[in-house]
Formats: C-alpha cells, structure tokens, sequence
C-alpha cells in the first residue's frame, strides 16, 4: 500500500517551462523530505519541511508544506535539462515511507 | 572518493543462488540502511542498522538477512535469490540527526534469473 501518493509519475517539458509535483498523504506527517535521483545513482535529498504552511526555495525550486501538513508541492520555474531526474518525497512519522516518485525529462 | 560505496554495482546470478552485497561508508555514520528500488514502487526499506550491535527489519524484509561487520560496513545477503529479487538495491547511511538525511550509495543492479 503507497501511503504517500505522488503525481505526476511521468513528466516531460521542453526547457524554460514552469511545472509543479505534488506528494499527497491521507495522514499527517511529522516532516517531509524531497530527494532528487538522477540515472545511475542514488537518491540525494533537497530539502527538508517540518512546519505546516512552510514554503522554502532552492535555487529555482520551490516547495511547500500544506497547512495541515499531510501534503506538500515542488514547484521548478524555467526548468533546465540538468533538472531532469526522478524526484522522491519521503514522509517522516516513526519511520520514513518513499513515494514511487515523479520522473521528470526537460528537453533542450 | 565517494562517501558511500557499493559492490558489487551489477549482479546477475540464477534462482536459488547465495548473493551478497557490500556497503562501505567513510562519513563515520552510525546509521546505516539497506533499501530497494522497484518501477513505480520507490524506495523500500529492507533492514536497518543503528550502530553495530543493532539490527532491525525494515518493511520488507522476508528473504533477506544483513550482517553490520563494522561501524562502516553493512552487507545485505540473499540466501537463496529468487526472480522478484530483481531490483535497485541501495545503501544508505545517516548520522540520526534531527531530520535524518540519508546519504545514499550509488546502487546494486541486481538480476536473478
């Protein structure tokens, strides 16, 4: 049973477009990590969210925390070929549960 | 060099074989984790280590044992490899602070035949 749901699973843009990812729970989380795998290796995290409504930038990477802290959003602006990579949120409570993740290609 | 290293990085081997996979970590962790990676599954945690005389299943375990040989070493055996053994297998290693970040190894490709 996936406990954390992530949509899209397949993603493909052309460079300089905008996009968004969502990790989606039925139950409240602790935190939330989002991790970055790019082919070959493995999972490297990007940030971690702890507080309900937090909202924290990367680069040209945005994320965010819902209110009630059972979902969360990536947001890339003008995404670039070197953003493509299968991109992991993975919920915190006693344990840590991955979702099957979205797999993101940009296109030159 | 790299902080976390596996090995072998592919594996094929047939039904019914003995497989062992190797992690070593120079970050001077204490946490260590042995996960698997399947299409559309994610990651799934397969055992864990929290310091050397430690070990706990994880969410899949069934089929797998580990070994934790040593502060930076944690193997992850199968006794007897069966088909849907077939997957990514990754170690990871985290220091067990606040939000745990997992520092993860570059992957075993592993096919049983």
């Amino acid at each position: 049973t996936q406990l954390l749901e992530q949509s899209p699973q397949f993603l493909s843009i052309q460079e300089g477009e905008n996009l968004t990812v969502y990790c989606n729970s039925s139950s409240v989380f602790s935190s939330l990590q989002w991790y970055r795998q790019e082919p070959g290796e493995g999972p490297v995290l990007l940030v971690t969210v702890v507080t309900g409504g937090e909202v924290k930038k990367l680069k040209r990477l945005t994320f965010q925390f819902g209110d009630a802290r059972k979902d969360s959003s990536l947001h890339i602006t003008a995404a670039q070929p070197g953003d493509t990579g299968l991109y992991l949120c993975v919920r915190h409570n006693n344990d840590m549960r991955f979702g099957a993740g979205t797999r993101l290609t940009v296109k030159p | 060099d790299a902080d976390v290293t596996q090995t072998p990085r592919n594996r094929i081997t047939k039904t019914g074989k003995r497989i062992m996979l190797e992690c070593s970590q120079t970050k001077g962790h204490d946490r260590m984790y042995w996960y698997r990676q399947d299409p559309g599954l994610g990651l799934r945690l397969i055992y864990y280590s929290f310091d050397v005389k430690d070990i706990n299943k994880g969410e899949i375990s069934d089929g797998y044992s580990v070994s934790r040989q040593a502060q930076a070493k944690f193997s992850l055996s199968l006794e007897s490899a069966i088909p849907n053994q077939t997957a990514l297998y990754f170690c990871a290693t985290s220091s067990g602070g606040s939000w745990n970040e997992q520092f993860f190894g570059p992957g075993t490709r592993l096919t049983v035949l």
